[in-house]
């Protein structure tokens, strides 16, 4: 079975810009979470989308928003991008009813 | 509100010697429990988890943890080191319920000595 699949794996913008990354699930996997991970913040929750709904949301600005379509494919938007959104986006995804998550390889997003 | 502490940043260990990493979370019940590996440049792979049950879980490539109620921690153990297990660790929780939200300890970086 094919695991979690993220694009693109590398992006540069500038500030100001805004980027869409995109998640690929495991099949049958429905749940999809985005993670931000920074060398000072470390790993942090940015949201959860379930069956094409958010079921949760971290703390986060509303710049950094997501959706999810029918298939579970998920993409996450962050618009004005700024220095500080410099980082690695993780997503995961996990059957309903199950915490184990399955983590794809990451979005390293360098705004310069 | 809930934290995981990993207090160790960084450790070094000698090849074939064994490794404790600690993790102590603060978390009014029992949450679920992980511990990741992240080689670098790529994401996260799930060592072990504890859901309920046996608080002794084994993981892959040989690792164990040890689950402690009365010190609210989560021990990643392996009895001999590889120096492919040169990694950072990063130990999570989850709560319960219909939330997938993990918090992260900040890491412990492992380094392997040959």
């Amino acid at each position: 079975k094919a695991g979690v699949t993220q694009t693109p794996r590398y992006l540069i913008k500038t500030r100001g810009q805004q980027v869409t990354l995109s998640c690929s699930p495991i099949s049958g996997h429905r749940s999809v979470s985005w993670y931000q991970q920074t060398p000072g913040q470390g790993l942090q929750f940015l949201f959860e989308y379930f069956s094409e709904t958010q079921r949760n949301k971290g703390n986060f600005p509303g710049r950094f928003s997501g959706r999810q379509f029918s298939n579970s494919r998920s993409e996450m938007n962050v618009s004005t991008l700024e220095l500080g959104d410099s980082a690695l986006y993780l997503c995961a995804s996990s059957l309903d009813r199950e915490p184990e998550q399955f983590f794809g390889p990451g979005t390293r997003l360098t705004v310069l | 509100a809930q934290s995981v502490t990993q207090p160790d940043i960084h450790i070094t260990v000698s090849e074939g010697a064994s490794l404790e990493l600690r993790c102590n979370y603060s978390y009014g019940a029992t949450p679920y429990l992980f511990w990741y590996v992240q080689s670098p440049g790529q994401g996260l792979q799930l060592l072990l988890k504890y859901f309920s049950g046996d608080t002794l879980v084994q993981g892959i490539k040989g690792f164990e943890a040890e689950f402690k109620r009365s010190q609210s921690s989560f021990n990643l153990r392996k009895p001999s080191v590889h120096w492919s297990d040169a990694a950072e660790y990063f130990c999570a929780v989850g709560l319960r319920g219909n939330n997938r939200k993990l918090i992260w300890g900040l890491g412990t970086s492992l380094a392997v000595n040959p």
